[in-house]
């Protein structure tokens, strides 16, 4: 596709429930990232992939939290045993060149409420 | 660790105006910084990417500077519209590869 596409859009769930976020980023992009954003709160990194290296997770805020990357190219982050404090905005982005140094372009995000 | 901080948190101007925006990064050694715009209930759209070696990037009304020594960015909208409102974020790259955010500027344009 011609952007970042992320599904589902809005997700509400119980809590203690598990969800999966899917990230299908710009074909070709080698950089993948996933941010968390708050109501109110800016945008808190969680998970960088760069092609076949191992994943930063230094922002990942529980084990309930984990990521992975098929194939170098879909993502998708798995939260465990859902909390309320969970519920944010999910925005996976992805970019063509390693360690940061390009553009980088954002899906629209998936809307994650947790009651 | 590096801290970024955006200056004001909120912005209301008449159209027309022009406008700066403030961003400051605690940690000089970055390798670029980017200006992202966000609408409400969308994800980020990349506006200017200026790289550790440059001073400066424009982009139609948009024009970002960089001064690495002192930690900030500006970036000035020119003729500002009310299309321009929005929340305007910036974002610093170490060579970690993470881009770290500021909490964003929300710009008010009114007609």
């Amino acid at each position: 596709g011609a952007g970042v596409s992320q599904s589902p859009s809005n997700k509400v769930t119980e809590k203690g429930k598990d969800v999966e976020l899917r990230c299908d980023p710009i074909s070709g992009h080698t950089a993948l990232y996933w941010y968390r954003q708050s109501l109110g709160q800016g945008l808190e990194f969680l998970i960088y992939f760069q092609g076949n290296s191992a994943p930063d997770k230094s922002g990942l805020p529980s084990d309930r939290f984990s990521a992975e990357r098929t194939g170098g190219s879909v993502s998708t982050l798995t939260i465990q045993r859902t909390q309320q404090e969970d519920s944010a905005v999910y925005l996976c982005a992805s970019s063509a060149l390693a360690g940061g140094t390009g553009e980088l372009f954002f899906g629209e995000g998936s809307r994650l409420t947790v009651l | 660790k590096q801290e970024v901080t955006q200056i004001p948190a909120a912005l209301s101007v008449p159209e027309g105006e022009n406008l700066v925006l403030n961003c400051s990064f605690t940690d000089s050694a970055i390798y670029n910084l980017q200006w992202f715009r966000q609408d409400p209930g969308k994800g980020l759209t990349s506006l200017l990417l200026i790289q550790s070696s440059q001073r400066e990037q424009t982009s139609g009304r948009l024009n970002a500077s960089l001064d690495k020594s002192s930690g900030r960015s500006t970036l000035y909208i020119a003729a500002s519209q009310p299309g321009d409102s929005a929340t305007y974020l910036c974002a610093v790259t170490r060579n970690t590869g993470k881009l770290i955010f500021g909490q964003g500027t929300t710009l008010q344009v009114k007609p």
